[in-house]
């Protein structure tokens, strides 16, 4: 157990809606970083917050967003989901400035877009 | 573009035997390199982490770097069932704090 949640577990939508998706990260860790993962693929980067300021982000398009909150806690949203979007989609906590800043993960959200 | 490869397998070893998975990257400056083990359904898991060229020991893991030919890998010795996964290289450079991934190796052990 690596001490970051995510929630919910697993999530259907439909074309078009949006989605919201819960990370915490581990006590200590200031750093969060979000994966979205697709079948037979490694995670691919699509934000990181630091500090509640995007850090970085990815090769995606601006209906991925995100926050970070004071907790460290943070959320993905995704506008306008699109059936690409099927995926697991996972949250991954680190300490940056700290002697090292190895990412943990948390279990992920499996997405499903009908 | 930074890119790591891995061979997507499945590499398929006996029980008890030695399976060695490998990871290449392209980015010279390269400094952090992790390994995860990725049970199907489930979320990554850390391994162990290497900075240094040579070997880095951890139980029946051991984790290689060769910063000069640009390959980083794992051995896995007395492979279990159990370990039988998808093992992803990660690759960070210097003053960035996001890893890059490689896709994965599948990894089956048979009893």
């Amino acid at each position: 157990e690596t001490g970051v949640t995510q929630s919910p577990t697993h999530l259907i939508k439909t074309r078009g809606q949006q989605v919201t998706l819960r990370c915490s990260s581990q006590s200590g860790h200031n750093t969060v970083s979000w994966y979205q993962q697709a079948l037979g693929q490694g995670p691919q980067f699509i934000f990181q917050y630091y500090r509640e300021e995007e850090n970085g982000r990815g090769n995606f398009p601006p209906r991925f967003s995100g926050l970070q909150f004071p907790n460290y806690s943070s959320e993905l949203n995704v506008n306008a989901l699109e059936l690409d979007d099927s995926a697991l989609y996972l949250c991954a906590s680190s300490l940056v400035g700290g002697s090292t800043d190895t990412q943990y993960f948390g279990p992920g959200t499996r997405l499903t877009v009908l | 573009q930074k890119e790591v490869e891995q061979n997507s397998g499945p590499l398929s070893v006996p029980e008890g035997a030695i399976a060695s998975l490998n990871c290449t990257y392209s980015d010279r400056g390269s400094q952090s390199f992790f390994w995860y083990r990725q049970y199907s359904g489930k979320s990554p898991e850390l391994i162990m982490f290497i900075y240094s060229n040579g070997d880095k020991e951890d139980g029946r893991f051991t984790a290689q770097l060769n910063k000069a030919s640009q390959y980083v890998s794992l051995l896995i010795r007395d492979s279990q069932p159990s370990d039988s996964a998808t093992y992803l290289c990660a690759v960070k450079t210097g003053g960035s704090y996001i890893p890059t991934f490689g896709r994965g190796t599948s990894l089956i052990v048979h009893p």
